[in-house]
Order: C-alpha cells, then sequence, then structure tokens
C-alpha cells in the first residue's frame, strides 16, 4: 500500500525556519517525481514546489524561491522541505504529494499525504 | 502563470442528480504532441487530504466510481457527477500540469439540496 507520512510541523515565530519531512513507502520511492502542496486554513490548494527522481531537479513556486528549498534522501525514502524567512502567510497545512507517472514529470499527483500543519505565529 | 478558473463557487444537487463543474484554463493546456490535456480533477472532502478523480482530462483514476466523468479539451473543461450520492459532498478542484507553476481552480463545494 502506497503512503505518505509528513512530519515536522508545528508553531515558528515569523523569520523563523522548519524542516518538513515526508516518508514514503509501498512503492519504489526512488522512480517518481515528489511534489508538495499547501493549503491555508479554509482556503484552496497551493503547489509549492516539485523534485525529479534522483533529486537533481527541483522547481519552486515563486512565493517559495529564495526561502524553501526540497531535497530527497532515496536510501531513507524520505522527502524534505526546508522552509526560512517564514511569514504569517506561509501558515498552511503542507502535503506531499506522489507524480502520477513513472519517471516523468508530466502527469498529475495520484497518492497524497495527511499533511502537516505549520502555523506561523508570534 | 497559469490561471484555472472554475464555476460556480458552490452548487447544491439533490441526491440521484447530475451535477456538473466547469473548469477553463487561461491558456490552452492540450499538448500537441501526444494530443493530451494536462488536466486533473480532485475531491476533497473535511478534513482530507485530496483524492485523484480524474486525469488527462477524462481517464478516471482506479477505483473511482463511473458516474465521475470528466470532460473537454484545450481551455475549457468539465467535470459531471451523474447521480450525485451523499458521499459525493466535497470540495472539488481541477488541476493543470501542463506547466510549472502547477496551478489549481479555487475550487467548488458541492453540496446536498
Amino acid at each position: 500500500e502506497v503512503q505518505l507520512v509528513e512530519s515536522g510541523g508545528g508553531l515558528v515565530q515569523p523569520g523563523g525556519s522548519l524542516r518538513l519531512s515526508c516518508a514514503a513507502s509501498g512503492f519504489t520511492f526512488s522512480n517518481y517525481w515528489i511534489h508538495w502542496v499547501r493549503q491555508a486554513p479554509g482556503k484552496g490548494l497551493v503547489w509549492v514546489s516539485r523534485i525529479s527522481p534522483d533529486g537533481g531537479s527541483t522547481t519552486y513556486a515563486d512565493s517559495a524561491k529564495g526561502r524553501f528549498t526540497v531535497s530527497r534522501d532515496n536510501a531513507k525514502n524520505t522527502l524534505y522541505l526546508q522552509m526560512s524567512s517564514l511569514r504569517a502567510e506561509d501558515t498552511a497545512v503542507y502535503y506531499c504529494a506522489r507524480g502520477k507517472l513513472v519517471g516523468t514529470a508530466g502527469g498529475s499527483f495520484d497518492y497524497w499525504g495527511q499533511g502537516t500543519l505549520v502555523t506561523v505565529s508570534s | 502563470d497559469i490561471v484555472m478558473t472554475q464555476s460556480p463557487d458552490s452548487l447544491a444537487v439533490s441526491l440521484g442528480e447530475r451535477a456538473t463543474i466547469n473548469c477553463k484554463s487561461s491558456q490552452n493546456i492540450l499538448y500537441s504532441s501526444n494530443n493530451k490535456n494536462f488536466l486533473g480533477w480532485f475531491q476533497q472532502k473535511s478534513g482530507q487530504p485530496p483524492k485523484l478523480l480524474i486525469y488527462w482530462a477524462s481517464t478516471r483514476e482506479s477505483g473511482v466510481p463511473d458516474r465521475f466523468s470528466g470532460s473537454g479539451s484545450g481551455t475549457d473543461f468539465t467535470l459531471t457527477i451523474s447521480s450525485l450520492q451523499a458521499e459525493d459532498v466535497a470540495v472539488y478542484y481541477c488541476q493543470q500540469y501542463y506547466s510549472t507553476p502547477y496551478t489549481f481552480g479555487q475550487g467548488t463545494k458541492l453540496e446536498i439540496k
């Protein structure tokens, strides 16, 4: 069974940093693009970032560029999102999601974790 | 960025009746080399992560009931629920994965009338 389990969320002050993790199981993690998507309380879905199967290619939304870094450890089947210079508007549930197609970026997102809540507040 | 606009924002339909949600992209998301529309539909129930229903605009994800169908091409797309069930109450999102940043519609809240 494919599973994605996020962790690392919590309360952080504006300007602070946080690292989220996404532990994957039930599939060959190193074959898939993985994405981060966030959802502010009561709001819609916003794509944040993606990373290629080997970790060599990353892409970010403008809101994340220069502040967030996505990485992965295929030996540990784990995805990370390092977030810094956090702002109140980064408050959201952060989901990791698997790209549907093996090896290629051009596909929708077929499995999602349950999400981890990040709250940026003083 | 490609802007995805859904209509309506909310919808109330009687049980057993048809529900239709529209999604319009600001740019063509039909990839000519493979003739596929890079469009997905998601269902999100309260307190849960999104669930993929439809990809390539009209291909039903495994395990999704056949009352859900997707149609459209280019810039205009539709999600149809042929006979609404109580468990279909949710927010529905379209998403383009043609180009980054991948973008979602604002969501359509579906309720029972």
